[in-house]
């Protein structure tokens, strides 16, 4: 089966201006994540969905970052305006809804985002 | 909320021999599930092993095996045999069980160790 697909793979930018990321994944995942890794850290959660509504948001820096999930397939994360300190790797994973178990979660390569 | 600990920024082991790298985490939920994962440079997350809290039995994928000592919440990583391909960042994570309720599962990452297998 195709993998998660993230894009683009790098992005530069100056701080102050707008940028998104994209991700599609596996086909029948009803799970979506988006996760930031800030270089020599784990990632964190920024935002979880279930098919197109939203799970946990609890930190999604609300003010500068936006994501959604249409029609419960693909999602984009958006960030406007950014900061410096938004310089990171952007990961998107999925994983199917079980019935009675968490399922694994499968993570695309990533985009690293330089902000400068 | 849940944490995950590990103490070991970086490790190194000579190409065939063994190394176990450590993990710790704490939470309030009876059920969950731990993971060890593995990012090499190319940035993308590979699953390891996975291990259910509820199951007393160590989990095993080939070469790697897991300790998992639920009362002291421990659940560190053996490599056996280890392969220059084995070089990467590892990182312990954990996420509730289906079964606990609610609808978030997300996954828990700790820091990271990084594990340089030497020929």
């Amino acid at each position: 089966e195709a993998g998660v697909a993230q894009s683009p793979r790098y992005k530069i930018i100056e701080k102050r201006q707008s940028v998104a990321f994209w991700c599609n994944p596996i086909s029948g995942h009803a799970t979506l994540y988006w996760y930031q890794q800030i270089l020599g850290q784990g990632p964190k959660l920024l935002i979880q969905f279930q098919n197109n509504g939203v799970v946990d948001d609890s930190q999604l820096p609300k003010d500068r970052f936006s994501a959604e999930r249409l029609k419960g397939v693909d999602s984009t994360l958006k960030i406007q305006p950014a900061k410096l300190e938004d310089s990171a790797v952007y990961l998107c994973a999925s994983s199917r809804l079980g019935q009675h178990m968490n399922t694994e979660a499968f993570f695309g390569q990533g985009t690293r985002l330089t902000v400068v | 909320a849940q944490t995950v600990t590990q103490s070991q920024p970086e490790m190194s082991v000579q190409e065939a021999e063994t190394v176990t790298l450590s993990c710790t985490y704490d939470t309030s939920e009876s059920n969950y599930y731990l993971f060890w994962y593995k990012q090499p440079p190319s940035r993308q997350m590979i699953l390891v092993i996975r291990q259910e809290a509820y199951k007393q039995q160590n989990a095993t994928e080939n070469r790697f095996s897991v300790n998992f000592q639920k009362a002291a919440k421990s659940f560190s990583l053996k490599i056996s045999d280890s392969q220059l391909g084995d070089t990467a960042m590892y990182f312990c994570a954990f996420m509730k069980h289906r079964g606990s309720g609610g609808s978030n599962y997300k996954l828990t990452f700790g820091k990271g160790t990084l594990l340089t297998v030497n020929p």
